[in-house]
């Protein structure tokens, strides 16, 4: 099994509805990452979180929101999708340093592809 | 601010040719760790290598060498005798010790195709 799942793995929906993707991870790392990738953009960072009392905003955290339910569960949320949101969503964690070098490696989901109709 | 630049878009080669993908990066820390991800055609990515600002020694990995020069501020990545398999989008990036090395700063990628 994967240590950083995501659910869906693919979803198609129309403007306006409210989606959430979410991201589980068995690693044990405390923190976790929202990142959007788009052809020709790279990844880009949505949100992220240390911890479950902490979330920050990325450089593109406009019209989504995020929920860090537990150590290992951070969800993303749209609460109104339009189409320019259409695009591949990464969940990623890292390790603080207290297992292991603090490095900044991301350890990435699979991916969820999300396409805005 | 950190930034990282990977200046190719797209490369095409046939298979058995050496490659270069470039990566420049921008950075005023000191310490920093710098990383290549693979994206194959499935999707996932996948981790290549890392490497602290200390260490200048160039690395190698059967096919795959990274020449990493401070001085010019990049961090390339050669694929010698290219094959079909190595088709897939190359990310490099860039984490700083003036964030905690709390981000990954990705460049745009490098789509590499290999044709038989």
């Amino acid at each position: 099994d994967a240590d950083v799942t995501q659910t869906p793995r693919n979803r198609i929906t129309k403007t306006g509805k409210r989606i959430m993707l979410e991201c589980s991870q068995t690693k044990g790392h405390d923190r976790m990452y929202w990142y959007r990738q788009d052809p020709g953009l790279g990844l880009r960072l949505i949100y992220y979180s240390f911890d479950v009392k902490d979330i920050n905003k990325g450089e593109i955290s406009d019209g989504y929101s995020v929920s860090r339910q537990a150590q290992a569960k951070f969800s993303l949320s749209l609460e109104s999708a339009i189409p320019n949101q259409t695009a591949l969503y990464f969940c990623a964690t890292s390790d603080l340093g207290t297992s292991g070098p603090n490095t900044g490696e991301l350890f990435f989901g699979e991916g969820s592809r999300l396409t805005v109709l | 601010a950190q930034k990282v630049t990977q200046a190719q878009t797209e490369i095409s080669v046939v298979e058995k040719e050496d490659v270069t993908l470039d990566c420049v990066y921008e950075t005023r820390d000191t310490t920093y760790y710098l990383f290549w991800y693979k994206q194959p055609p499935s999707g996932e990515l996948v981790f290549l290598i890392r490497r602290n600002s200390f260490d200048e020694q160039n690395e190698i990995s059967g096919r795959y060498s990274w020449n990493f020069q401070k001085s010019t501020s990049s961090f390339n990545f050669t694929i010698t005798a290219s094959q079909v398999v190595d088709s897939a989008v190359y990310f490099c990036a860039l984490s700083e010790w003036n964030t905690g090395f709390q981000k990954l700063v990705f460049g745009t990628g490098t789509r590499l195709l290999v044709s038989p």
